[in-house]
């Protein structure tokens, strides 16, 4: 089944404790982007790849790191998260080339305390 | 400011009645697209519009994308309970990126 997964699901953490997120798609599709959704403020693009070794920032990156080293994977790192980080993440893959349908993960809600 | 105006931003109807939500951009869009999302969980894809003009349906779910390309209508024809949900469009606004965004969504409920 194509799919989109994300890791984990639901996590409360404390500022300033290093935390990672993991995305992982079984598509071999070459974009792969980071979004946080919040009330009022929709969704918003954190960080995107084009492929391998190739990210971009997006509307929103501040505090927020990502690295692609594999195709199929894009972790998001919050080295050092703070309680304006407390949100509804997705991840996000879709084939490069041309406007197509991204297919979404199904979600990590942070809390930062 | 949002780049992406959707409107209304919560809509309650009737099961049976018809329903139009527009988003509306200041800027020429590349690729609109429509997701609805149950509340807190994952998005899922209904339609994407790329041609000025463009209009596509899916069942009872008809999208339209005007000829500027900066107006997008979702309409859906005699809603169902299963219809309710977060409507949102999302849209790449700058030709040869993948830069996106997104309209801060539509809530609707269909009351049965």
């Amino acid at each position: 089944e194509a799919q989109v997964t994300q890791n984990p699901r639901y996590l409360i953490t404390v500022t300033g404790k290093k935390l990672t997120v993991t995305c992982s798609q079984n598509m071999n599709h070459e974009y792969m982007s980071w979004y946080r959704q919040d009330p009022g403020l929709g969704l918003r693009q954190i960080y995107y790849s084009m492929n391998v070794e190739v990210t971009d920032k997006g509307d929103v990156p501040e505090g927020y790191k990502v690295s692609r080293k594999e195709k199929r994977n894009f972790p998001l790192i919050l080295e050092s998260p703070s309680p304006n980080q407390t949100s509804l993440y997705f991840c996000a893959s879709q084939t490069a080339g041309g406007v197509y349908e991204q297919y979404f993960g199904p979600g990590t809600r942070l809390t930062v305390t | 400011s949002q780049e992406l105006e959707q409107s209304p931003q919560s809509l309650i109807v009737q099961e049976g009645k018809n329903l139009t939500i527009n988003c509306t951009s200041s800027k020429t869009l590349y690729g609109l697209y429509w997701y609805k999302q149950k509340y807190g969980e994952g998005l899922i894809f209904l339609m994407m519009l790329q041609k000025g003009g463009e209009e596509k349906s899916h069942e009872k779910i008809t999208a339209k994308l005007d000829e500027k390309k900066q107006q997008s209508s979702l309409h859906i024809t005699a809603s169902q309970p299963s219809h309710a949900g977060i409507y949102l469009c999302g849209a790449v606004h700058t030709s040869g990126t993948y830069k996106y965004i997104f309209g801060t969504g539509t809530r609707l409920k269909v009351l049965a």
